[in-house]
């Protein structure tokens, strides 16, 4: 079984839909990360999460939420999707115990299109 | 704001070639990250570089970083078919306990041929 569970991994929806995507994992890691890649940007950090009561926005959060449901979830919302929010979403994972000598868990991403 | 940048965007090199990936970010850090990712894969954690002068090798690839130029570098030594993906750089910039928040380069999407 993937150490980092994203569900769904295909999704095709319409213009003003609210979508839910999660990020479930069993690395036992405190931290947990959501990005969003779209050709030629790289990734782009949207949330993330040092423990259960810590989110904060990255760079791209306008347009989406996120809820820490326990430690081993973190899910990623769009409240109202708009085509523009087409892309390929990545759930990761980090140990703060660890320090910076691990680096990122990717899980295998969700490939979301808005029509 | 940090920025990284990866150049060349694009890299076609031939079998048994020799070639360098470069990534450049704009303020201070001395954690860097290189993953690697197939076309419609995951990311691949290749290298983790954190300090300056720091040099580790896999293989055909060796990663180093100067911090001072801000700078880390992707060698890739005699190319082969298999080496064929994109390639990423990431920053780390945060300090203290808040590190963990990574930029990440627009990637290099590397094509390896006969």
């Amino acid at each position: 079984d993937a150490d980092v569970t994203q569900t769904p991994r295909n999704r095709i929806t319409k213009t003003g839909k609210r979508i839910m995507l999660e990020c479930s994992q069993t690395k036992g890691h405190d931290r947990m990360y959501w990005y969003r890649q779209d050709p030629g940007l790289g990734l782009q950090l949207i949330y993330y999460s040092f423990d259960v009561k810590d989110i904060n926005k990255g760079e791209i959060s306008d347009g989406y939420s996120v809820s820490r449901q326990a430690q081993a979830k973190f899910s990623l919302s769009l409240e109202s999707a708009i085509p523009n929010q087409t892309a390929l979403y990545f759930c990761a994972t980090s140990d703060r115990r660890m320090g910076s000598n691990q680096p990122q868990h990717f899980g295998d991403g969700t490939r979301l299109s808005i029509l | 704001e940090l920025k990284v940048e990866q150049n060349p965007l694009f890299l076609s090199m031939q079998e048994g070639k020799n070639y360098t990936i470069y990534c450049n970010y704009s303020t201070t850090s001395d954690r860097l990250y290189w993953y690697r990712q197939d076309p419609g894969k995951s990311l691949e954690s290749l290298f983790v570089l954190l300090s300056n002068g720091a040099v580790k090798q896999e293989g055909r690839l060796m990663a180093s970083l100067d911090t001072k130029a801000r700078l880390s570098t992707l060698h890739i030594t005699a190319a082969v078919h298999d080496l064929s993906a994109t390639y990423f750089c990431a920053v780390d910039n945060a300090g203290g306990t808040s590190y963990g928040k990574l930029t990440f380069g627009q990637g290099t999407i590397l094509t390896v041929h006969p």
